[in-house]
């Protein structure tokens, strides 16, 4: 049983480019999260969504960033514009529910570096 | 508002001494806890959780952590430690559907 893939694990943009992050949850899970971890700093959370649905993106910055999860596909966290500010590692997670005693697994991340 | 802390940003072990990393939390109620680790480049690994129940948890590598309501905490700890365990280490609570993280301790284990 595959764990979350996430893909790519590394990307390169230059300032001004469109940054396009994917993840594949577990197979089963309809529940995905998505969690950004600056330098030197913990992983904060930006956004929710189950199917076709975005549950909660109250850590999401107003501008620039969206997200998506297709009833087919994987979630695609999109950053437009991309600026220095926005390199970081991005991690998703996938969980069975939304709800309870809620364990989210995590995958191995997408690192951007903006030049 | 909901918080985890984690006071030591950066603890150093001799191999083989034990080892115990703090995690304290804020929370309305008793949320659920995890510890992650993360070696360099990499994801979370979960260490351990913590729903309800026996407030001495046992989790992988060794690990272990004690959850204490009275103290809103819930430490880790392993009695010794391995050159492998140098990393970081996340405690983290689930309030709803977001886990809240602490900023991390680095782990570095001198030979």
């Amino acid at each position: 049983n595959a764990g979350v893939m996430q893909n790519p694990r590394h990307l390169v943009r230059r300032r001004g480019q469109e940054a396009r992050l994917r993840c594949s949850p577990m197979k089963g899970h309809s529940h995905v999260y998505w969690y950004r971890q600056l330098p030197e700093e913990g992983l904060k959370f930006m956004v929710y969504l189950q199917k076709e649905n975005i549950i909660d993106e109250s850590g999401m910055p107003k501008e620039r960033f969206s997200a998506e999860f297709p009833k087919e596909g994987p979630s695609i966290l999109r950053i437009q514009q991309v600026v220095r500010g926005d390199s970081a590692a991005y991690f998703c997670a996938s969980s069975p529910t939304g709800t309870g005693e809620n364990e989210q697994f995590f995958g191995p991340g997408t690192r951007l570096t903006v030049l | 508002a909901q918080s985890v802390t984690q006071p030591d940003i950066h603890i150093t072990v001799s191999e083989g001494a034990s080892l115990e990393l703090r995690c304290n939390y804020s929370y309305g109620a008793t949320p659920y806890l995890f510890w992650y680790v993360q070696s360099p480049g990499q994801g979370l690994q979960l260490l351990l959780k913590y729903f309800s129940g026996d407030t001495l948890v046992q989790g992988i590598k060794g690990f272990e952590a004690e959850f204490k309501r009275s103290q809103s905490s819930f430490n880790l700890r392993k009695p010794s430690v391995h050159w492998s365990d140098a990393a970081e280490y996340f405690c983290a609570a689930l309030g709803d559907y977001k886990l809240s993280f602490g900023a991390g301790t680095t782990v570095t284990v001198r030979a």
